[in-house]
């Protein structure tokens, strides 16, 4: 059993609609990583978080540490949200742990 | 401001050969980590460097080996080229371990 866990593996949804990812861990961490990856590789931090709720504009990420539990919503979903979405876990370092991701298609 | 750069962007190699993967992190930034990501699978941590001095080594065999330069800048060297290193190789740099990591554009290595 991997360390980190997203669900669903891939997603497609229509423009505008609410997207959730989940992400669970099975290790203490530190902090937890939302990162979003471009086709071509480019990765991009979206969140750190290790207690509570962010924002950032339609992206909201949340996480249960008791729950071992993190989840990614996107509100008002556009075409350009499609990406592939990681969650990842870091300790007392910061090595990162990464789960698989979750390949989000948006359509019109 | 700069970002996370590597060089080369691509690079194709023969089975058994060297290849030096090459990291320049945002200005400031004093620590540079390496991850190995596969097609189709999440990234995994190969070293960690922090004051030029190895913070964490990944699950990868003695082939592969690294190091940080006075200017914080690094190098990921692996030796003996085989197959399974065919991948996109990610350098990321944050100010201090246990921070945000910010990621370079990766140096896709593919070996024949």
């Amino acid at each position: 059993k991997n360390e980190v866990e997203q669900s669903p593996q891939n997603l497609t949804a229509q423009e505008g609609e609410f997207i959730t990812i989940n992400c669970s861990y099975s290790v203490g961490i530190s902090a937890l990583h939302w990162l979003q990856q471009h086709p071509g590789g480019g990765i991009v931090s979206l969140f750190m978080l290790s207690s509570g709720k962010k924002k950032h504009g339609r992206l909201i990420a949340t996480i249960n540490i008791q729950e071992k539990h993190s989840s990614l919503h996107i509100t008002a979903s556009h075409p350009r949200d499609s990406a592939v979405y990681i969650c990842a876990v870091s300790g007392t370092a910061s090595k990162l742990t990464f789960g698989t991701g979750t390949r989000l298609q948006v359509t019109l | 401001d700069a970002g996370v750069t590597q060089s080369p962007t691509h690079l194709i190699k023969t089975r058994g050969q060297h290849v030096t993967l090459r990291c320049s992190p945002i200005s400031g930034h004093k620590s540079v980590s390496w991850y190995q990501q596969v097609l189709g699978q999440g990234p995994q941590f190969i070293f960690q460097y922090y004051e030029k001095e190895e913070r964490g080594r990944g699950n990868f065999p003695d082939r592969f080996s690294a190091r940080q330069f006075p200017n914080y800048s690094s190098e990921l060297n692996v030796n003996a080229l085989l197959l399974g290193d065919s991948a996109l190789y990610l350098c990321a740099s944050s100010p201090w371990t246990a921070y945000e990591q910010y990621f370079g554009p990766g140096t896709r290595l593919t070996v024949t």
